[in-house]
């Protein structure tokens, strides 16, 4: 069965150090997103792909953080200059009609 | 005031029973995800609803719109069902519940 990958399951970095999460998503899937998950709270919408562009985004992606598709299959989450609060679990989802597939998920750990 | 509540927030249960989480949103939807995170943080989509009941092996799931409620419901629960279960509308984007914790216990 098809299914979404992510690389890294675990990433621990250094305050100040840029950060790229990768997704690979399913192949015939139009609509991409990240969320994220901190620790013991509930998972937040981050930003939806479509078409190559950025089809929404919430109050929490701000500048520090950019999504890009660079080879029609990866689907990358880059955040610059990572900061205390970032650390958190990413999740990547890929989605047709409506349905949505969930990656395992990147946790990320500032130091 | 959080725009999608679960009940109950931890749920414990022997093996074989039935198993009912509720959701209760507030704004107008376009569909509703039930969602299974487990232990490890993997999410799994169990359901997509529009309008009512949807069902896969031992969950069913049901959505009221007009009550703008949902439940999921798992018979003859089992100890491999033990996970967070997640409640998620969609308005421009997926606003999620807080989840509710199950643990069911042989």
């Amino acid at each position: 069965e098809p299914e979404v990958t992510q690389t890294p399951s675990h990433q621990v970095t250094q305050m100040g150090q840029e950060v790229i999460l990768r997704c690979v998503p399913i192949s015939n899937h139009l609509y991409f997103y990240w969320y994220r998950q901190i620790l013991g709270q509930k998972v937040e919408f981050l930003v939806s792909f479509y078409n190559n562009e950025i089809s929404e985004k919430s109050e929490i992606f701000d500048d520090q953080f950019s999504v890009e598709r660079p080879d029609g299959s990866n689907f990358t989450l880059k955040i610059r200059s990572t900061k205390l609060e970032d650390s958190a679990m990413y999740f990547c989802a890929s989605g047709v009609s409506g349905e949505l597939f969930f990656g395992e998920g990147s946790r990320l750990t500032v130091l | 005031k959080n725009e999608v509540e679960q009940s109950p927030q931890n749920l414990t249960a022997q093996e074989g029973e039935f198993i009912t989480i509720n959701c209760s949103y507030s704004v107008g939807i376009s569909a509703l995800h039930w969602l299974q995170q487990h232990p490890g943080g993997g999410i799994v989509s169990l359901f997509m609803l529009s309008s009512g009941k949807k069902k896969h092996g031992r969950l069913i799931a049901t959505i009221n719109i007009q009550e703008k409620h949902s439940s999921l419901h798992i018979t003859a629960s089992h100890p491999r069902d033990s996970a967070v279960y997640i409640c998620a509308v969609k308005v421009d984007k997926l606003i999620f519940g807080t989840g509710t914790r199950l643990q069911v216990f042989p």
